[in-house]
């Protein structure tokens, strides 16, 4: 089953243009990760948020946790093109063991 | 270094058949992950290996399913039976221990059962 739900489900903006989504979840967490994907395929890792930190970057991307509306978001800055993707949360709780529960992504168009 | 590999990258069979899809890790990730992702879905999980052994088998949706990963290394999952709603990908990932619970994801098989 999915952890959460992730706002919005698609998204389509300008290049240049920054990009934002959500991502709410249901249980205690001890970490939250971003993850990409590209055509359905491999996920590849963003960036990953410990649940005693409030905001991190890596780059382009700011991502913010608050934890007493288990909620996360992802900023992506000066988007490009080559952004277009698949974007998921993803997290991890100690009461899960290792594994990651994923929310159902939002799909980012970047137009050029 | 190389990633995570997976084979095949496509397998088509046939409602009813076996399948068996190969994971291959990155060399010294002791944690190795099974998960399945369908059409417009985010990847659900399916099994965790540590080491040899599985840690935690809770997502495998029924006794058709069944990983090993007998040498601690790669990980072979077993898909007796097919159905057409075990159509999917079947995404692999590794991690270490010193990976601060990063995943390292493989490309995927997309399993069409016909």
């Amino acid at each position: 089953s999915q952890q959460g739900e992730e706002d919005p489900q698609a998204l389509s903006i300008q290049e240049g243009e920054n990009a934002t989504m959500n991502c709410s979840y249901k249980t205690s967490i001890n970490n939250l990760q971003w993850y990409r994907q590209n055509s359905g395929r491999g996920l590849v890792h963003l960036i990953l948020i410990r649940s005693n930190e409030r905001e991190k970057h890596s780059g382009r991307l700011r991502v913010t946790l608050d934890t007493s509306k288990k909620s996360s978001s992802l900023l992506i800055t000066a988007s490009r093109a080559a952004d277009t993707a698949s974007y998921f949360c993803a997290t991890d709780a100690e009461a899960a063991g290792n594994k990651l529960t994923f929310g159902g992504g939002t799909r980012v168009l970047v137009k050029p | 270094g190389a990633g995570v590999s997976q084979t095949p990258s496509n397998k088509v069979t046939e409602k009813g058949k076996y399948v068996e899809l190969r994971c291959d890790p990155i060399s010294g990730h002791t944690a190795l992950y099974w998960y399945r992702q369908s059409l417009g879905q985010g990847p659900e999980f399916l099994i965790y290996f540590q080491g040899t052994g599985a840690a935690d088998d809770s997502g495998l949706p029924n006794d058709r399913f069944f990983a090993v990963r007998p040498e601690g290394s790669v990980s072979t999952l077993k898909i007796q039976r097919t159905e057409r709603g075990d159509s999917a990908v079947y995404l692999c990932a590794s991690s270490s221990t010193s990976g601060k619970g990063i995943q390292y994801f493989g490309p995927g098989t997309r399993l069409l059962v016909l």
